[in-house]
């Protein structure tokens, strides 16, 4: 199995400019989520959904937006990109009786 | 959920065991305790949770105190590639708890 998949793996953008982290899963989880991790810190999350239709905001959701039209794809978009969301994107998904997460590989983004 | 204390940093001679503490003091009757660990930016990686009773799988060891205030991650004979910064997590598995909060963590480094 895959896992967790997310693309692209690094990406520059200019500030200002929009656009989308893809994630997607083949474990058939229902839960799904987006963490952001700057340098030396922890992870902080964004965005996460309980299952296909339904999404709700994290800790740090300003900035950012999702949908979750399937149970395997959860895009995370970036709207107007500014130098404070330079970081570094985890996606992440789980059974609901459980919080043993599996993680992506994660997006690396730098806004200039 | 519950907030955990754990040191910033330890290093652990190769081949030895690795003990890192976490404390959880505040600790409710339903949450349960999770380890990862996040190996050179990859995406986080679970380890090993927990409840009241102490639990072993192929990675680790994990000892929770009887009054569950803390927690022992015991890593049996660490290798080079356990270098890592490992988080303690406590959450609760009910409905309505999603996030993973991870704090700083314990960064182990495994000395040759």
């Amino acid at each position: 199995n895959a896992g967790v998949t997310q693309t692209p793996k690094f990406r520059i953008l200019k500030i200002g400019q929009s656009m989308t982290l893809q994630c997607a899963q083949d474990m058939n989880h229902n839960y799904m989520y987006w963490y952001r991790q700057d340098p030396g810190m922890g992870l902080k999350l964004i965005y996460y959904s309980v299952g296909a239709g339904i999404t709700d905001k994290g800790e740090v959701p300003n900035g950012y937006n999702v949908s979750r039209s399937t149970t395997e794809d959860f895009p995370l978009r970036l709207e107007l990109a500014a130098p404070s969301q330079t970081s570094v994107y985890f996606c992440a998904s789980s059974y609901p009786e459980t919080r043993r997460a599996f993680f992506g590989q994660g997006t690396r983004l730098t806004v200039v | 959920d519950a907030k955990t204390t754990q040191p910033p940093s330890m290093d652990c001679a190769e081949g030895r065991a690795a003990n890192l503490p976490c404390n959880h003091s505040t600790i409710s009757g339903n949450e349960y305790v999770y380890w990862y660990r996040q190996i050179h930016s990859q995406g986080p990686q679970y380890i090993i949770h927990g409840l009241k009773n102490n639990e072993t799988n192929e990675m680790a060891s994990l000892i929770i105190t009887e009054d569950r205030k803390s927690s022992t991650l015991i890593l049996p004979h660490a290798t080079l590639r356990d270098t890592a910064v490992y988080y303690c997590i406590v959450v609760s598995s009910g409905a309505g708890s999603y996030q993973l909060t991870f704090g700083k963590g314990t960064k182990l480094s495994v000395i040759p």
